[in-house]
């Protein structure tokens, strides 16, 4: 069954470092998610993609958060700066529909983030 | 402001007992309430809801969307302790590609 993937699995990183955290999405997939929890916090929404450029993020994706989709199959989350609060799960997602089609997005196993 | 708030917080019963989970939501340009269940790391998907008053099943577990009184609440008979996990509730609006999530219920099953 196809699946979304993540790498690193785990990332520990300096305060003030860059971090690029890769996903492959699912292959005939075309709306892309990253959300990230907090340990012993609720999952929360950063950014979706599609088509190329960023349909919708949160408040919480400022700055120093950006998205990229390199090449056919990578989507990526890079953190320019990191700060010990950025420390968290991030969880890729993809659907294959969106927008007037809500379709159900598939989650990848994560990439625990943590900052020193 | 948009906001999900699921009860109880945990929740622990005995195998072979039945739960009822409960996820209210204020969420401007509805489209869709998800339920989620997440074991060790990333959730799975276990239904989605757009519309009111039908159940969806699978297996043991059941869920219902009232779009009046903006809750649903998933069900789960004859617990087993694989269904011990933290249950997401997730809303999407309309507008954009945005969920929101609950905090969660910790479920427990114990033997």
């Amino acid at each position: 069954e196809p699946e979304v993937t993540q790498t690193p699995s785990h990332q520990v990183t300096q305060m003030g470092q860059e971090v690029i955290l890769r996903c492959v999405p699912i292959s005939n997939h075309l709306y892309f998610y990253w959300y990230r929890q907090i340990l012993g916090q609720k999952v929360e929404f950063l950014v979706s993609f599609y088509n190329n450029e960023i349909s919708e993020k949160s408040e919480i994706f400022d700055d120093q958060f950006s998205v990229e989709r390199p090449d056919g199959s990578n989507f990526t989350l890079k953190i320019r700066s990191t700060k010990l609060e950025d420390s968290a799960m991030y969880f890729c997602a993809s659907s294959e529909g969106g927008g007037y089609a809500s379709d159900t997005q598939y989650f990848g196993p994560g990439t625990r983030l943590t900052v020193l | 402001e948009d906001k999900v708030v699921q009860s109880p917080l945990s929740l622990v019963v005995h195998e072979g007992d039945t739960v009822t989970l409960n996820c209210s939501y204020e969420v401007t340009n509805f489209r869709s309430l998800l339920w989620y269940k997440q074991e060790k790391k990333a959730p799975t998907f276990l239904f989605m809801l757009t519309s009111s008053g039908i159940e969806k099943k699978s297996g043991r577990l059941s869920s219902i969307l009232d779009k009046k009184e903006l809750f649903s609440i998933l069900n789960i008979t004859a617990t087993q302790t694989g269904d011990s996990a933290i249950y997401l509730c997730a809303v999407e609006r309309r507008t954009g590609n945005q969920f929101y999530f609950g905090t969660g219920t910790s479920l427990t099953v114990i033997p």
